[in-house]
């Protein structure tokens, strides 16, 4: 299976300012997603990252609060924009291919807003 | 509304007990994925089940795939303090946006 890097893993940010998170597959991939987990808690998605087109956001989850990009096929990236403590969370992203019905996850970016 | 009901959402057992977690929709998925995940760690998959009525096991875990393909079990036999963690089932469509949603988690504690 892929190996996801993601990064940064932590931060400790200022409430009002972004935060880009990097998701690095290591083989050409299908699909790419970002999740959303609070502490203790299951994951939600938060969209669908679509190569060279805008990315397909769940019901909840805007482009202008979180905009996503994915110039090719083994890399993405997810802001969080104007931060609240609200979006305090761990994010994760994940990939999977066409026809396996398997997904690789990142470790997780633990996000704090202050 | 949650799509994917888990439950137990907490178990907590002592070593060697045996203990089944469920996961139950009215959707229809094309397949039913169960991961557990560890803390400070992304979820790692333990099996996917694809056909309706489908079992599979994985040493002493036992999961299995309603006939409907709605619901889905999560059978651990003789419990052990590694198997200490967050249980995770999640459904997959592939028809038109292909994506995996998740239930609210079991989180498990085996005790010595």
């Amino acid at each position: 299976s892929a190996v996801i890097s993601q990064k940064p893993s932590r931060d400790i940010c200022q409430r009002g300012t972004s935060l880009t998170i990097q998701c690095q597959v290591d083989s050409q991939v299908t699909m790419m997603f970002w999740y959303r987990q609070q502490p203790g808690q299951s994951l939600t998605l938060i969209a669908t990252a679509n190569q060279g087109s805008e990315a397909t956001y769940e019901s909840g989850f805007v482009i202008d609060k979180f905009p996503i990009s994915r110039p090719n096929l083994t890399f993405s990236t997810l802001t969080v924009s104007n931060m609240s403590p609200e979006d305090s969370s761990i994010y994760l992203c994940s990939e999977t291919k066409e026809g396996y019905y398997g997904y690789t996850f990142g470790s997780g970016t633990r996000l704090t807003v202050v | 509304t949650q799509l994917l009901e888990q439950s137990p959402q907490f178990l907590s057992i002592q070593e060697g007990e045996n203990l089944t977690v469920y996961c139950n929709s009215s959707s229809v998925f094309s397949s039913l994925q169960w991961y557990r995940q560890e803390p400070g760690e992304g979820p790692v998959l333990l099996v996917t089940v694809v056909t309706g009525g489908e079992v599979k096991k994985l040493k002493r875990l036992t999961f299995q795939f309603g006939d409907a393909r709605k619901d889905s079990s999560l059978h651990i036999t003789a419990a052990q303090p590694g198997d200490t963690g967050l249980y995770l089932c999640a459904g997959e469509w592939l028809q038109g946006a292909q994506k995996l949603v998740f239930g609210q988690g079991t989180r498990l504690t085996i005790n010595p």
